[in-house]
């Protein structure tokens, strides 16, 4: 069964810093990987999907990393701000079956 | 094109009570996920419905829980006879129909908060 590790749990930076949350999973036979943000009491917002094929994709500020072999992603939030401020959740995708399989998230807080 | 909706936003209910949670997809999308938010916790499958099916409910508890996504109207998550446990945040995600054999990605909804009393 897959088990999806954040580390760390939670984060707290000063506005400007670069940053890195790392995600790692169990069961390297994925489909894709997936970044949400979530806001206190909101919804997952999608952020960036990486499939199994590729090593990173970027968006912005963001960049995540895949490396499937040793199960890890990283997700290198560049220049934060405190508008970042979120819980990051990182979702696997397996190649067989319907589901993401989530981690517990990291809680950021970007200090002004 | 609004995005995935759910009601009520926000659910109280008294132990016993029965809960329903509805889930209204994207346009165009015939998949409907459920997954619960027990506080402190990662979120987890419950259901994976297309319109009159269900395809996978290996993440439903076997007793008190329900789905159900009719070939009118949104999708219905049933809770019956809650708890306390039940008290959680639960999302609905959609998906278009599939254009390869795995799905892309889901589109999450803003969450239902139950509070069990």
């Amino acid at each position: 069964k897959q088990e999806v590790t954040q580390i760390p749990a939670a984060l707290s930076v000063p506005e400007g810093e670069n940053l890195v949350l790392n995600c790692s999973f169990t069961d390297s036979a994925i489909y894709n990987l997936q970044w949400f943000r979530q806001d206190p009491g909101k919804g997952l917002t999608s952020l960036l999907l990486i499939q199994s094929s590729q090593r990173e994709q970027t968006s912005g500020r963001l960049n995540a990393s895949l490396d499937k072999s040793s199960g890890r992603s990283t997700l290198y939030i560049a220049a934060s701000q405190p508008g970042d401020s979120a819980t990051y959740l990182c979702a696997v995708r397996p190649v067989t079956g319907n589901q993401f399989y989530f981690g517990t998230g990291t809680s950021l807080t970007v200090i002004p | 094109n609004a995005g995935v909706m759910q009601n009520p936003r926000h659910l109280v209910r008294r132990r016993g009570q029965e809960a329903r949670l509805r889930c209204s997809p994207m346009k165009g999308h015939s998949h409907v996920y459920w997954y619960r938010q027990l506080p402190e916790e990662g979120l987890k499958f419950m259901v994976y419905l297309q319109k009159e099916n269900i395809i996978d409910e290996s993440g439903m508890p076997k007793e008190r829980f329900s789905a159900e996504f009719p070939k009118e109207g949104p999708s219905i998550l049933r809770i019956q006879q809650v708890v306390r446990g039940d008290s959680a945040a639960y999302f609905c995600a959609s998906s278009p129909p599939a254009t390869w054999a795995v799905q892309e990605t889901q589109y999450f909804g803003p969450g239902t908060r139950l509070l069990v009393l």
